[in-house]
Parts: C-alpha cells; sequence; structure tokens
C-alpha cells in the first residue's frame, strides 16, 4: 500500500551544523511532496514543497531534493538554529484526484546549544 | 490573524458523550480538510471538502464521525458515542483550488475517559 516513511526517528545535531531529514516513499505515481515541522501541542507548520518535476527547490536557510529513481525526499536545513527543534514530517500528494496527503511518522530533530 | 482557526483547542469527555469541533479556514480557501494525529505518528486523513461538497472519506471515518460544511465556509466535525481510541489530535487544514499546499490549524486535542 501507500505509504511515506522517515528513516530515522530522531536526529540530534550541534547547533549551527546543517541538518539533513530523510523520508522514502512508496507512491511512484505521487505528483508533489511536502515538508512540515511541528511543534509540540502545535499543527503543522508548512516549511517547503516540490512537485514531480523537479529534484530540487531551496527555501530560506531549507532545501528539498526529490530523487524520484529511489521514491527518496531529503530536507536539508542550513547553520540549524535551537527554535529548529521539532518533529519533522513529509507528505505525500497521491494525485490530482484525492485531496488526501499522506504523511510519514516523523523524524525529532534536537539541536544542542 | 488570518490563519487557520480551529475551536475548542482541548477536550475532556466521558465515553459514550457526544463532542464536535469547529474549523474555520482561510478565507478565501474553498479547499477543507480533516485528519487524526495520534502520539508520536504522522497526521492520518479523514475527509476533505470543496466548497460546501464532500468529496472524499477515509476508512477512519466510521459511522460515528460526521462531518459537515453547510456553507463552503467553516466546517464541524461530530464523533458520537466517543470511545477511548477516540483520544487524538483532531487537525484542520485548509487549501486553495489552485494550490495543493494544505495549511493546518492548531489542532484540537480530545481525551475520552
Amino acid at each position: 500500500g501507500e505509504s511515506v516513511g522517515l528513516h530515522l526517528p530522531t536526529l540530534s545535531v550541534q547547533e549551527g551544523d546543517n541538518s539533513i531529514i530523510n523520508c522514502a516513499y512508496s507512491n511512484s505515481a505521487s505528483d508533489y511532496f511536502i515538508w512540515y515541522k511541528q511543534e509540540s501541542g502545535k499543527g503543522p507548520q508548512f516549511i517547503i514543497d516540490i512537485r514531480s518535476n523537479m529534484d530540487k527547490r531551496q527555501g530560506q536557510r531549507v532545501t528539498v531534493l526529490l530523487n524520484k529513481t529511489v521514491k527518496h525526499l531529503s530536507l536539508q536545513i542550513a547553520a540549524t538554529q535551537p527554535g529548529d527543534s521539532a518533529v519533522y514530517f513529509c507528505a505525500e500528494h497521491g494525485s490530482s484526484n484525492t485531496g488526501k496527503l499522506i504523511f510519514g511518522q516523523g523524524t525529532t530533530l534536537q539541536v544542542k546549544p | 490573524d488570518t490563519g487557520v482557526s480551529q475551536d475548542p483547542r482541548h477536550k475532556i469527555t466521558k465515553r459514550g458523550q457526544n463532542v464536535t469541533f469547529r474549523c474555520d479556514p482561510i478565507s478565501e480557501h474553498n479547499r477543507l480538510y480533516w485528519y487524526r494525529q495520534t502520539l508520536g505518528q504522522g497526521p492520518e486523513f479523514l475527509t476533505y471538502f470543496q466548497n460546501e461538497a464532500q468529496l472524499e472519506k477515509s476508512r477512519l471515518l466510521s459511522d460515528r464521525f460526521s462531518a459537515e460544511r453547510p456553507k463552503g465556509s467553516f466546517s464541524t466535525l461530530e464523533i458520537q458515542r466517543t470511545e477511548q481510541g477516540d483520544s487524538a489530535m483532531y487537525l484542520c487544514a485548509s487549501s486553495s483550488q489552485n494550490q495543493e499546499t494544505q495549511y493546518f490549524g492548531p489542532g484540537t486535542r480530545l481525551l475520552v475517559l
């Protein structure tokens, strides 16, 4: 069945280092992917998205890479700050015929001062 | 604040009682989504509206659950005869028809005793 997963449940990095959070997806027909950040007790917050016709997209301090050959997505955060500490989810949009996003289980990012 | 809002933010109820949650989407968004999130997991899709039409429902949405969006603006999610297994965070998101990005509200945390 469809699934989106993250490779590591917890990632611990030093403040100022770069962080890389990975995600594997199984539906090769998915056309759109989103990364969300979720802090404790809050709803998911949009970070960055990418369409399946792209392999890289950059935002402010964040970059998303998409490798369709191996169905892999990653989120890179440059110069990680304590405020980046949260749970990060990748989500997959299966097709234009559905409204639902399929989320993975999430990776907890811990930033050490 | 022009983001998605949800009310109440927290609800404690006894098993067997009915509860109703409300979601107000971003004002220009015609699409509205409900998700459920349990501890340590990513959000799971429940249902989706385009304007007032409910276009998609997950198998997770048992007959005890009903969602409405009568005027195509705010939506309500009702759970009848609550069970302890209904305890979760209920998230609402909205998007515009021309963009697939879903923006989430803060959620309603439900605890069924």
